[in-house]
């Protein structure tokens, strides 16, 4: 029972690398989305998909690309890596759109360290 | 648009001591409701919501909260804390149709547990 699944798990940066965070769920839920969260500033949306080619932008988008090409999955890119980035970053998903009630799924989180 | 604050960016009771942890919202209609639970390094986990109906709304781990229209509030209750407790708490809202569909969480409350 998988549920939502992201890699890595930990990962180091050097300043201006790029890299994928990718995120994969198995119960076909329409809605992924990917948070970063950060001491004192709770979770902050990045991105959101409703739906397999359909991606938007969240409160803190800069930086940060997204592609939904399945339903399954919901990689986020760093473009070019900045100290600024260096969070915890979770991947989520739930059956539709929230404002249904639906609860959102979340995966055990990315711990990204930008040097 | 939604908001959500939670009250207390740190909370800290005794072992078999009562846990309150207080969430308001600001929103143009009633919202969807949900109290969301991280435990130390893992991703967030749904512990509760409210959609419709009863008001007094029962979650896992003896966790309880109440939605009260008049006071824009969902505050988390336990009768009597235990160490397993400790975590950090969100609360979370989405609207209902109409609104934005992009849930909005508070910033978060980490409950301490003293033996």
């Amino acid at each position: 029972n998988a549920g939502v699944t992201q890699t890595p798990k930990f990962q180091v940066l050097k300043t201006g690398q790029s890299m994928t965070l990718q995120c994969a769920q198995d119960m076909n839920h329409e809605y992924m989305s990917w948070y970063r969260q950060d001491p004192g500033m709770g979770l902050r949306l990045i991105h959101y998909s409703v739906g397999a080619g359909i991606t938007d932008q969240g409160e803190v988008p800069n930086g940060y690309n997204v592609s939904r090409s399945t339903t399954e999955d919901f990689p986020l890119r760093l473009l070019s890596a900045a100290p600024s980035q260096t969070s915890v970053y979770f991947c989520a998903s739930s059956y539709s759109r929230p404002y249904s009630g639906n609860t959102i799924y979340f995966g055990e989180g990315s711990w990204l360290t930008v040097v | 648009a939604q908001s959500v604050t939670q009250l207390g960016s740190h909370v800290s009771v005794s072992e078999g001591a009562l846990v309150l942890l207080r969430c308001n919202y600001s929103s143009s209609v009633p919202p969807y409701l949900f109290w969301y639970v991280q435990y130390p390094n893992q991703g967030l986990q749904l512990l509760l919501k409210y959609t419709t109906g009863a008001t007094l709304v029962k979650g896992i781990n003896g966790f309880e909260a109440e939605f009260k229209k008049s006071e824009t509030s969902f505050h988390l209750t336990k009768p009597s804390a235990h160490m397993s407790d400790a975590a950090e708490y969100f609360c979370a809202v989405s609207d209902r149709e109409g609104g934005s569909y992009i849930p909005t969480f508070g910033r978060g409350t980490s409950l301490i547990v003293h033996p």
